[in-house]
């Protein structure tokens, strides 16, 4: 299993401003995720972040607006920038501790509301 | 198509009634399958694994169907407790997993 803590937990951000979401793991994991939940949706990958090398980004995601950081295999974060109002969404941080036939886990995630 | 696709929701039941939820999934070389469990303002855990073979815990039956891409969860004997968002996720290989968009069950008194 794996214990994700994830901070903050809720913000209120003006537009134009970022914000840093960090996810730190209890043990190593090779792969972190990152979601977006938007009200009454499910959960949509944002990108894939690999320890020591750049993240994979879905389609529709880009660097420039979601920069991630992985400097070890415990922890991540995930910056939100140059906020508007439909940036307004739960962001969670997830890992899987092998490829396949595992669980997700999850951070708790982080309620962002931009006004 | 959506790779993941659920019964849209919501479900009003009453307490003790037995209630089903339909998954279907488009990858059919996908290879592993779960339900999540989503309460309100908090984030997805784990529910139940689905093997071919079908499984149980409790109140909860899953069952696979491969030949069909159709995954069933089954609620047995509701509580007021099981009111949630019931998440169908699918593994397609590797660390690629899809979530449905969940359907929503609340239970009355």
């Amino acid at each position: 299993s794996a214990v994700i803590s994830q901070k903050p937990s809720r913000d209120i951000c003006q537009r134009g401003t970022s914000l840093t979401i960090q996810c730190q793991v209890d043990s190593q994991v090779t792969m972190m995720f990152w979601y977006r939940q938007q009200p009454g949706q499910s959960l949509t990958l944002i990108a894939t972040a690999n320890q020591g090398s750049e993240a994979t980004y879905e389609s529709g995601f880009v660097i420039d607006k979601f920069p991630i950081s992985r400097p070890n295999l415990t922890f991540s974060t995930l910056t939100v920038s140059n906020m508007s109002p439909e940036d307004s969404s739960i962001y969670l941080c997830s890992v899987e501790v092998a490829a396949g036939n595992t669980e997700a886990f999850f951070g708790q995630g982080t309620r962002l509301t931009v006004v | 198509r959506k790779e993941v696709e659920q019964d849209p929701g919501p479900f009003n039941v009453p307490e003790g009634a037995t209630v089903a939820f339909n998954c279907t999934y488009s990858n059919s070389a996908s290879q592993s399958f779960f339900w999540y469990r989503q309460d309100c303002r908090k984030e997805p855990k784990l529910l139940m694994s689905v093997y071919s073979s079908g499984n149980e815990d409790g109140r909860f039956t899953a069952q696979l169907n491969r030949a069909s891409q159709y995954i069933s969860l089954l609620i047995r004997d509701s509580k007021l407790s099981d009111s949630a968002t019931y998440l169908c996720v699918v593994n397609t290989g590797g660390f690629k997993t899809i979530f449905g968009a969940g359907t929503r069950l609340f239970v009355k008194a």
